[in-house]
């Protein structure tokens, strides 16, 4: 069975540049995550999707950050216009119930700098 | 406001040392997840175990186990005879309740292992 996938690896952009991150889950997970980790800090939420709705989004930090979880497959996140404190690594997991226990498996995540 | 801590910012071994990397929580729940991930320089994070907090009792998988401790709100991860493989950034994390919930990372603990 394959794992979470994201796309791409790594990204370079400048200042102002639109980066559009994708995010495949294991198949038959309704649960989508995106999480982030900025250089030397705590992995943080960023917001969960359950299918193709929006479940939580509190974490998103502005709104030059949007998901979309089109048909509840894959994902997207698109940060535009990128910032240079939007620098680090984007982490997408997924999950699904098994009675009321949730384990979230991740993806490699996408390395993303902004200069 | 749950948290997690873990001090160790990095630790650096020799092959066949135990290792001990520390995890401390706070939560207001009573009904709450605690977990180990596993960060290889391949960069996934791979999910190693899950705790719920009705459950103090201590395990062991291979050479690795986890001390639980809710007198102490702490979730300790000890490698016994470590070897170079086990080198890797490792996060403790917590979720609240059953039912949906995001992770609160650590800021993660590096672990080095050398030959």
């Amino acid at each position: 069975e394959a794992g979470v996938t994201q796309f791409p690896s790594h990204s370079v952009i400048e200042k102002g540049q639109t980066v559009t991150l994708r995010c495949d889950p294991i198949s038959g997970h309704d649960n989508l995550y995106w999480y982030r980790r900025v250089m030397g800090k705590e992995i943080k939420f960023l917001l969960h999707f359950v299918k193709e709705s929006k479940q939580d989004e509190s974490g998103m930090p502005n709104n030059r950050f949007l998901a979309e979880r089109t048909g509840g497959t894959y994902s997207t996140l698109k940060v535009q216009p990128a910032e240079l404190e939007d620098s680090g690594v984007y982490f997408c997991a997924s999950s699904q119930f098994s009675g009321s226990v949730e384990t979230q498996y991740f993806g490699p995540g996408t390395r993303l700098l902004v200069l | 406001a749950q948290k997690v801590t873990q001090a160790q910012t990095e630790i650096s071994v020799v092959e066949k040392e135990d290792v001990t990397l520390d995890c401390v929580y706070e939560t207001r729940d009573t009904t709450y997840y605690l977990f180990w991930y596993k960060q290889p320089p391949s960069g996934e994070l791979v999910f190693l175990i899950r705790r719920n907090s009705f459950d103090e009792q201590n395990e062991i998988s291979g050479r690795y186990s986890w001390n639980f401790q809710k007198s102490t709100s702490s979730f300790n991860f000890t490698i016994t005879a470590s070897q170079v493989v086990d080198s890797a950034v490792y996060f403790c994390a917590l979720s609240e309740n059953s039912g949906y919930s995001t992770l609160t990372f650590g800021k993660g603990t590096m672990l080095l292992v050398s030959p």
